[in-house]
C-alpha cells in the first residue's frame, strides 16, 4: 500500500540553525501538507501546497518557514532560524485531488531545538 | 482555539464491546469530518470520513454518525479489539480549503 515517507525520523539542532525536513508524498497525490504537534498539544495545520504554490497557510507559518517541491517526488519544509518553540513532531500529509479530502500522513519527524 | 473538541481524554472498554468516541465542533462552515487513529511514534492513520450532507457512514467495524444540528459526531467501533487501543482524533475540513482542524484526541484502551 502506498504511503507517505519522511526523513529524518529525528532531528536535533541548535537554536538559530536552519533545518530541512523531507517528505515523499504518495505518488499520484496532488495536494501536500505540513502539520505539527507540540508535545501535549493538538495537531496544528501549517501549510498546504498545490500546483507548485502555497494554497493555504496558518498564522504559525511565518517568514521563518518555507516549503518547496524541488523535484517530482520530494516535498520539503525549511525552518530558516529555529527557535526553542519549534520543537515538535512535524507531519507531512498528502491527498489525491480537489474532491478527495482524506489526507494521508507520514510517520513524522521529531524536531528538537536545543 | 477550540473549534473541534474531544471532551473525553480517555476511554476504557472491554474487548468485544462497543467503543463510542465523541467529538463536538463549533464552526458551521465545516463540511467534511474525518477520524484518525494514532499509535505512539507514528503518524495519524486515516480511518473513516463523512460529508456534512450525510448523517452516517459505515466501514466494517467502524461507523461515524454526524448530528449537524448538535454539531456533534461520534465514532462507533463494534466489536472493539485490543489492537484498536490508540489515540483517536477527529478532524474537520472547512469549505474554503483543505486545511484540517483537529480535536485534542481520545486515548482508547481495549482490555482483553
Amino acid at each position: 500500500e502506498p504511503e507517505v515517507t519522511q526523513t529524518p525520523s529525528h532531528q536535533v539542532t541548535q537554536m538559530g540553525q536552519e533545518v530541512i525536513l523531507r517528505c515523499v508524498p504518495i505518488s499520484n497525490h496532488l495536494y501536500f501538507y505540513w502539520y505539527r504537534q507540540i508535545l501535549g498539544q493538538k495537531v496544528e495545520f501549517l501549510v498546504s501546497f498545490y500546483n507548485n504554490e502555497i494554497s493555504e497557510k496558518s498564522e504559525i507559518f511565518d517568514d521563518q518557514f518555507s516549503v518547496e517541491r524541488p523535484d517530482g517526488s520530494n516535498f520539503t519544509l525549511k525552518i530558516r532560524s529555529t527557535k526553542l518553540e519549534d520543537s515538535a513532531m512535524y507531519f507531512c500529509a498528502s491527498s489525491e485531488g480537489s474532491t478527495a479530502y482524506e489526507q494521508y500522513f507520514g510517520p513524522g519527524t521529531r524536531l528538537t531545538v536545543t | 482555539d477550540q473549534q473541534v473538541k474531544q471532551n473525553s481524554p480517555s476511554l476504557s472498554v472491554q474487548e468485544g464491546r462497543i467503543s463510542i468516541l465523541n467529538c463536538d465542533y463549533t464552526n458551521s462552515m465545516f463540511d467534511y469530518f474525518l477520524w484518525y487513529k494514532k499509535y505512539p511514534a507514528e503518524g495519524p492513520t486515516f480511518l473513516i470520513s463523512i460529508s456534512s450532507i450525510k448523517d452516517k457512514n459505515e466501514d466494517g467495524r467502524f461507523t461515524v454518525f454526524l448530528n449537524k444540528s448538535a454539531k456533534h459526531l461520534s465514532l462507533h467501533i463494534v466489536p472493539s479489539q485490543p489492537g484498536d487501543s490508540a489515540v483517536y482524533f477527529c478532524a474537520a475540513r472547512g469549505n474554503a480549503g483543505n486545511m484540517l482542524t483537529f480535536g485534542g484526541g481520545t486515548r482508547l484502551m481495549v482490555k482483553p
